[in-house]
């Protein structure tokens, strides 16, 4: 089973700021969340990670709660290129010898223009 | 550029033909992995390697077989493909640490 949860799908209107939640109530102190996105049937592209701080960078900024069970990838300026399915994963660091990776099934993000 | 290659990136073939599909990444990552897409199933993990000569199941190993015997290549190998192995096929590479995965563009797999 997934080790997150998100909402099926979202709408967001262009230009307005996109938030898309995830929860993971049950990250280990070494995982990490990672965020990708896959548009239409291409290869999933990173978007951005985090352990335990605020991150941010060209694409998208990342708010990771305190207790680290949940967080939200914020894009700031939807386009319609931004449509597209966005998964959040877990991920363990490379200190450990098990690295196997689970992806759920995603957020259908709809940018409305 | 850096990328993560596959190939074929379509292929229809026969119930117990064997294939091969390729996964190149020319960015001397040590993580390699193999994914699979199904519709309403998301990706879920085929076999994944930490560097050569170690790999390691995923989630849904049963019917597949993978070989790390160069850093950059990382073959899916399926002996007698199944109907039920319809499916599109992503690898994907990471370095060590808490890296990104690079994916490759997909290989879209149909069995008669």
């Amino acid at each position: 089973d997934a080790k997150t949860t998100q909402p099926p799908s979202m709408d967001c209107a262009e230009g307005r700021a996109a938030n898309l939640p995830c929860n993971h109530s049950t990250i280990s102190g070494n995982e990490y969340v990672y965020w990708y996105r896959q548009i239409h049937s291409q290869g999933p592209q990173y978007i951005i990670h985090g352990l335990k701080n605020n991150e941010t960078n060209e694409m998208a900024s990342l708010i990771i709660t305190e207790d680290r069970k949940s967080s939200t990838l914020i894009l700031p300026h939807a386009t319609l290129r931004d449509t597209a399915v966005y998964y959040c994963i877990v991920r363990v660091g490379w200190e450990t010898s098990y690295d196997k990776v689970i992806f759920g099934p995603g957020t259908s993000l709809s940018v409305i223009p | 550029e850096a990328q993560v290659t596959q190939n074929p990136r379509y292929l229809i073939t026969v119930t117990g033909k064997k294939l091969t599909v390729t996964c190149s990444q020319n960015m001397n990552h040590e993580y390699m992995s193999w994914y699979r897409q199904d519709p309403g199933l998301g990706l879920r993990q085929i076999y994944y390697s930490m560097n050569v000569e170690v790999t390691d199941k995923g989630d849904v190993p049963e019917g597949y077989k993978v070989s790390r015997k160069e850093k950059r290549n990382f073959p899916l190998i399926l002996e007698s493909p199944s109907p039920n192995q319809t499916s599109l096929y992503f690898c994907a590479s990471s370095s060590g640490g808490a890296g990104e995965q690079f994916f490759g563009p997909g290989t879209r797999l149909t069995v008669l």
